[in-house]
């Protein structure tokens, strides 16, 4: 079963520095996103992307954080500059009606 | 922004017992769906509902829409020891590809 994947599994940086988090969705998928899930706390939504462009982004999504899809496969999510609140595991996910797939994850640890 | 009240926070059952969990909003979704996540992996869909009062099986699990539109419940019969890990009620306001929203979850831990 196609699967979305994600790389890489762990990302140590230091604060300040700036992480690119890699994603490769379902093939056949238009619609990806970023959800973010702090240890021990609920999957939140970060930013969705269609058609080349953002389609909605939420609170934290602010201007340290960005989007690309540089070819036909790679989703990727860059922050800028890191913060310590900034740890989290980030879910990459692709749908391509109602439900959405997701990827196992980045743990992104900001020291 | 829109919540979802998820129920309980944790269980801790028996094998073999029965287990019901359930997600509450004050507002109407279209479309409500259970995920499971087990430690250090992503979500993994296990039903998805898309009508009011839609009662769905996957195997031991069973999930129901409620016919407010404010209201779900997953129900997993039988629990065995792989059924740990938490699980998470996501709706959808809109229709379309509108964001999830997640509840908080309920961390399930069954003792053989």
């Amino acid at each position: 079963e196609p699967e979305v994947t994600q790389t890489p599994s762990h990302q140590v940086t230091q604060m300040g520095q700036e992480v690119i988090l890699r994603c490769v969705p379902i093939s056949n998928h238009l619609y990806f996103y970023w959800y973010r899930q702090i240890l021990g706390q609920k999957v939140e939504f970060l930013v969705s992307f269609y058609n080349n462009e953002i389609s909605e982004k939420s609170e934290i999504f602010d201007d340290q954080f960005s989007v690309e899809r540089p070819d036909g496969s790679n989703f990727t999510l860059k922050i800028r500059s890191t913060k310590l609140e900034d740890s989290a595991m980030y879910f990459c996910a692709s749908s391509v009606g109602s439900p959405l797939h997701f990827g196992n994850g980045t743990r992104l640890t900001v020291t | 922004g829109q919540q979802l009240n998820q129920s309980p926070q944790s269980m801790f059952i028996q094998e073999g017992e029965d287990v019901s969990m359930n997600c509450t909003s004050s507002s109407i979704f279209n479309t409500w769906l259970w995920y499971k996540q087990d430690p250090g992996e992503g979500p993994v869909l296990l039903i998805a509902l898309y009508k009011a009062g839609e009662l769905t099986s996957n195997g031991r699990l069973t999930a129901q829409f409620g016919i407010t539109r404010k209201d779900s419940f997953l129900n997993i019969s039988a629990s065995i020891p792989s059924d740990v890990g938490i699980y998470f009620c996501a709706g959808r306001k809109d229709s379309g590809n509108t964001p999830l929203v997640f509840g908080k979850g309920t961390r399930l831990s069954v003792i053989a």
